[in-house]
């Protein structure tokens, strides 16, 4: 079946500018996570969806930050007023809560390169 | 603070040589441990996890991971590494009673295979 697929897989902006970036679990999964990476780092968590709400956004840096998931699928991660160090490889993953070993699986992020 | 660490930034090592990994953390009570891999040009995918049971966890591709609970380690290990390989290793936990809730990831170990 099709794995978590997110959209672009590139983005250039410039900083001040507003960014969306898109992902699509995989079918049923009803979890979905967002988390960061930097070069030469780990993914860094950023918010995890249960459904249609914001289970934990405890890893949001700040206010620029914001995402939804309004129909419990589809999320998107929105960046306002973009800055250099928000520059990274974002990614996004889904799991099944009836698993009872959270596996998350995970798409082939978004690079992002604000300038 | 709470945290995963990976003690080896870059390893290199020739054909066939064993390997291990050193993953630590720091979080008390129940865990769940997971070993991800990214190789060049792919997504994050699981190698292997911990949830219960036996300590010591089988993976795919002939990698085996020993949980420790008094040293708070999940180290990864090969007997035999391949070219095939090569690729940056992550140590994750899931730090909750949840099923379903963020990853902490370690900082990741790049393995470089000489042929």
């Amino acid at each position: 079946g099709a794995g978590v697929s997110q959209t672009p897989s590139n983005k250039v902006t410039e900083k001040g500018k507003y960014v969306e970036l898109r992902c699509d679990p995989i079918s049923g999964h009803t979890a979905l996570y967002w988390y960061r990476q930097s070069l030469g780092q780990g993914p860094e968590f950023l918010i995890y969806f249960q459904g249609t709400g914001a289970a934990d956004d405890s890893g949001l840096p700040n206010d620029r930050f914001f995402a939804v998931r309004p129909e419990g699928s589809v999320s998107t991660l929105k960046i306002q007023r973009t800055e250099r160090g928000d520059s990274a490889m974002y990614l996004c993953a889904s799991s099944s809560p009836e698993r009872d070993d959270n596996e998350q699986f995970f798409g082939p992020g978004t690079r992002l390169t604000v300038l | 603070a709470q945290s995963v660490s990976q003690h080896n930034h870059h390893v290199i090592l020739s054909e066939a040589a064993s390997l291990e990994l050193g993953c630590n953390y720091s979080y008390g009570g129940t865990v769940n441990l997971f070993w991800y891999v990214q190789y060049p040009g792919q997504h994050l995918q699981l190698l292997l996890k911990y949830f219960s049971g036996d300590p010591l966890v089988k993976g795919i591709k002939g990698f085996e991971a020993e949980f420790i609970k008094s040293k708070f380690s999940f180290n990864l290990r090969k007997p035999s590494v391949q070219w095939s390989d090569t690729a940056e290793y992550f140590c994750a936990v899931n730090p909750s009673y949840s099923s379903a809730s963020k990853i902490i990831f370690g900082s990741g170990t790049r393995l470089s295979i000489r042929p």
